[in-house]
């Protein structure tokens, strides 16, 4: 079956402007979550969404949004860019988010740069 | 939330065995104990999820003591391609703040 698939691969924006990553999450699965990657920070969980709402929510600043649509693709905002943004955005997928055997399938990734 | 404690970085040889230690003192009741791989700019990749106990797969076996305060990750006869970060994760397998990326442990495989 068809993997988590992010889009785009690579972005380079400008401080103060905003951008939106999308995912898709494998057939079937409910489940979105996001996560940012930095050197510095490591993986760090962004927020969750099941069914269109929103579970669960990392300790990220308002300008980091998100949303889930009946399909179940997701997508992720960030407004007012810094440079400190610039990292490696992860979407994760899974059937359910919960419970034993809930596997995470993540996407390569979007490489956001910020200059 | 239970910490996990990996070491940060192992080297090994082609052909090797490998095990990977991670403690998590605090373990809870309904934690589940779960390893990811990931190569650089690539997502991590699932590899085994256990309760207690044995668990083993096609590419590694889990091991797990009684009090469940550790676990050790054995790769067997490792190649240059497992080469990669491997991360100990702890949680109830909800995928919200309760699944907490640590550090990792930074294998390298030699030839």
């Amino acid at each position: 079956k068809a993997g988590v698939t992010q889009t785009p691969r690579y972005l380079i924006k400008t401080r103060g402007q905003q951008v939106t990553l999308s995912c898709s999450p494998i057939s079937g699965h409910r489940s979105v979550s996001w996560y940012q990657q930095t050197p510095g920070q490591g993986l760090q969980f962004l927020f969750e969404y099941f069914s269109e709402t929103q579970r669960n929510k990392g300790n990220f600043p308002g300008r980091f949004s998100g949303r889930q649509f009946s399909n179940s693709r997701s997508e992720m905002n960030v407004s007012t860019l810094e440079l400190g943004d610039s990292a490696l955005y992860l979407c994760a997928s899974s059937y359910t988010g919960t419970g034993l055997g809930a596997e995470a399938f993540f996407g390569q990734g979007t490489r956001l740069t910020v200059v | 939330l239970a910490k996990t404690t990996q070491p940060i970085s192992m080297d090994s040889y082609e052909g090797q065995e490998v095990n990977i230690t991670c403690s998590h003192n605090n373990i809870a009741t309904n934690d589940y104990i779960t390893w990811y791989q990931q190569f650089p700019s690539q997502g991590p990749r699932f590899i085994i999820q256990g309760y207690k106990t044995k668990v083993t797969n096609e590419v590694a076996s889990l091991f797990i003591p009684a009090d469940r305060k550790s676990s050790t990750l054995s790769l067997p006869r490792v190649s240059l391609s497992d080469t990669a970060v491997y991360y100990c994760l702890v949680g109830d397998g909800n995928y919200g703040q309760n699944f907490v990326f640590g550090p990792g442990t930074r294998l390298s495989v030699l030839p």
